[in-house]
């Protein structure tokens, strides 16, 4: 069975940019949820999705959007990229009820100059 | 104070040694706790769930305890390959976000 994909892999972007990041669920997981891990630190909650809504946000500027569309699959988006979202961007996917595990995709890895 | 808090290491240590690592929560609400794993460029992976009564998968062992908000991970006769980054995680339960520790590094050395 295929795990949580994520597009692009990689990504340059520069200041003032803008960017989307893709991902797909596990088949028969309904939940998405984005993370962003700065070098050298722990992964960071930014939403999670449920059911096409969204069910958490973390502590991150208005610049970071997401949505959920009706196949499970999810896009964040930033806006006015800084030099300070260079990171990598995980995104899991969970069968949510009863189950805690979150399973992660490769990441995307955004580089901003 | 970081919500979930870590030693960043790096542990330094030679096969077959047996290494443990702490890491203390601060929401006294959380319900479900974790430890992953991450190599190096690399997406985390669920190492092993912890419970209460503490449990055991081979060579790692975890224990919790509540009423000091402590986890700690076990790894007897380490191996080459159990280098990584070890990621303390915390949730409130089912179906809530992921609260991750900075991570431990370990470097397992011939």
């Amino acid at each position: 069975d295929a795990g949580v994909t994520q597009s692009p892999t990689h990504l340059i972007k520069t200041r003032g940019q803008h960017v989307t990041l893709r991902c797909s669920p596990i088949s028969g997981h309904k939940s998405v949820s984005w993370y962003q891990q700065v070098l050298g630190q722990g992964p960071q909650f930014i939403f999670q999705y449920y059911e096409k809504e969204e069910r958490g946000r973390g502590n991150f500027p208005d610049r970071f959007s997401a949505r959920q569309f009706p196949n499970y699959s999810s896009e964040l988006n930033v806006n006015a990229l800084l030099l300070g979202d260079s990171a990598l961007y995980l995104c899991a996917s969970s069968i949510v009820k009863g189950i805690d595990e979150q399973f992660f995709g490769p990441g995307t890895r955004l580089t901003v100059l | 104070r970081k919500e979930v808090e870590q030693d960043p290491g790096p542990f330094n240590v030679p096969e077959g040694a047996t290494v443990a690592f702490n890491c203390t929560y601060s929401n006294s609400a959380s319900q479900s706790f974790f430890w992953y794993r991450q190599d190096c460029r690399k997406e985390p992976k669920l190492l092993m769930s912890v419970y209460s009564s503490g449990n055991e998968d081979g060579r790692f062992t975890a224990q919790l305890n509540r009423a000091s908000q402590y986890i700690s991970l076990l790894i007897r006769d380490s191996k080459l390959s159990d280098s990584a980054t070890y990621l303390c995680v915390v949730s409130l339960g089912a179906g809530n976000m992921l609260t991750f520790g900075g991570g431990t590094r370990l470097m397992v050395k011939p």
